[in-house]
């Protein structure tokens, strides 16, 4: 079965203090891995897919980088703003995607 | 282009009653996926469905849920005889392609499901 692992649970973080959230998996055809953001009361917002190992991804301050067994989620000097749930999931060939407990991130100004 | 429709956005329910849940997927998305999250828990696949098929539901409980995805009108989730354990978030999100696609899920705001 398709297992997703997201370290840690929670970070707190200074504003413009850097940091990376790990999220490891195991899956048998891997069709993609994606991460997404969750803020309180809303749906997941899209924000990456990876593919191979060895891709990178950015988009402001996060940068996503994947190998054969983890993705991180990097921050480069993070804002309050920057404050939410970030959430991996690996989608299988048959569709469907399965998704890690999240790292909830909380930037102090 | 309107983003993934849910509602209704909250729902109570008291133990023994129906629920239905409704998503409107994404202009052009011909498929949909629907989720649970509990709490500070992450989402929990449910069912994975296109227009008047289920392709996968193995995280569907057997007993008192369904979902459809008619060839016109939304997505329904149906929750019969709730009892509260079924108190959580329902996510749906739809897909662009076909079955075994790489392409992200977007996601809706989710119905959030109360039992009293």
């Amino acid at each position: 079965e398709d297992q997703v692992t997201q370290s840690p649970e929670a970070l707190r973080l200074q504003e413009g203090e850097s940091s990376s959230l790990n999220c490891s998996y195991t899956v048998s055809g891997l069709r993609g891995l994606f991460w997404y953001r969750q803020d309180p009361g809303k749906g997941p917002e899209f924000l990456f897919t990876l593919y191979s190992a060895g891709e990178e991804k950015e988009k402001e301050r996060l940068k996503a980088t994947l190998t054969k067994k983890e993705s991180f989620l990097h921050i480069t000097a993070p804002k309050p703003e920057d404050s939410a749930t970030y959430l991996c999931a690996v989608q299988e060939s048959g569709g469907k995607s399965t998704f890690g407990d999240g790292t909830t991130l909380t930037v102090k100004p | 282009n309107a983003g993934v429709m849910q509602n209704p956005r909250h729902l109570v329910r008291r133990r023994g009653q129906e629920a239905r849940l409704r998503c409107s997927p994404m202009k052009g998305h011909s498929h949909v996926y629907w989720y649970r999250q509990l709490p500070e828990e992450g989402l929990k696949f449910m069912v994975y469905l296109q227009k008047e098929n289920i392709i996968d539901e193995s995280g569907m409980p057997k007993e008192r849920f369904s979902a459809e995805f008619p060839k016109e009108g939304p997505s329904i989730l149906r929750i019969q005889q709730v009892v509260r354990g079924d108190s959580a978030a329902y996510f749906c999100a739809s897909q662009r392609e076909g079955q075994g696609s790489n392409q992200p899920q977007h996601f809706g705001d989710g119905t959030r499901l109360s039992i009293l």
